[in-house]
């Protein structure tokens, strides 16, 4: 079945750090991958996502490209601020079938972004 | 545009009681998906619905467990004799279903944290 592996937490970085959170994933098909972000005492949100291969997400400064040939979809942002200190999590999207749109979610990586 | 709404935010039950969460999804909205997160892991599907059919069960969902969503509006997830094993969040989410003006995204609820003693 499908699975999301997301690198070990958690990740402790200083302000205007680069973060890389990495992502892989197991599927058939061509699932669309998200990551969705849960701030403290806060509901997921969508960050961004991707439909397609070599399709890149892109918002508040973050960016994941779907990479269908090593099957990753890694998380990036050039300068991270206090305010992104959340738990991040990637997910799948079932591709097809009665499945279709049902999402898989890794198991979250805890950013903690220190002044 | 309100969001998805859950209630309660927090209930907290004895051991062998039975517990009921609402979800209202998005109101155009026509899938419904009932997720379940433990402390420390990402969150597992349990079940979804296409308006008011329930479409796909996982095998978390164990006989203890009913959802329903009557009108295809609002839907219900009830826990009867509950167990320590059943202290979790519970997550609902809504999104359109395939069709022209499809989009896959699930916009999320704050959640009902459970906590059985």
């Amino acid at each position: 079945g499908n699975s999301v592996t997301q690198m070990e937490g958690p990740v402790t970085l200083s302000e205007e750090a680069f973060l890389t959170i990495n992502c892989t994933y197991t599927a058939t098909g061509y699932p669309s991958l998200f990551w969705y972000v849960q701030y403290p005492g806060e509901g997921l949100q969508l960050l961004l996502k991707a439909t397609k291969a070599d399709d890149k997400g892109s918002n508040k400064g973050f960016e994941a490209t779907y990479r269908k040939e090593t099957t990753s979809f890694h998380l990036e942002k050039g300068s991270v601020q206090v305010s992104d200190s959340a738990v991040y999590f990637c997910a799948l999207g079932n591709a097809g079938g009665t499945s279709y749109g049902k999402l898989t979610f890794g198991q979250g990586t805890i950013l903690t972004v220190h002044p | 545009d309100t969001g998805v709404s859950q209630d309660p935010r927090h209930k907290i039950t004895k051991r062998g009681q039975n517990v009921t969460f609402r979800c209202d999804p998005i109101s155009e909205h026509n899938r419904l998906y009932w997720y379940r997160q433990t402390l420390g892991q990402g969150p597992e599907f349990l079940t979804y619905f296409q308006n008011e059919a329930q479409l796909e069960k996982s095998r978390l969902l164990s006989d203890r467990f009913s959802a329903e969503r009557p009108k295809g509006s609002f839907s219900t997830l009830e826990i009867q004799r509950t167990e320590q094993g059943d202290s979790a969040m519970y997550l609902c989410a809504s999104s359109l279903a395939p069709g022209s003006s499809y989009s896959e995204t699930q916009y999320f609820g704050p959640g009902t944290r459970l906590l059985v003693l």
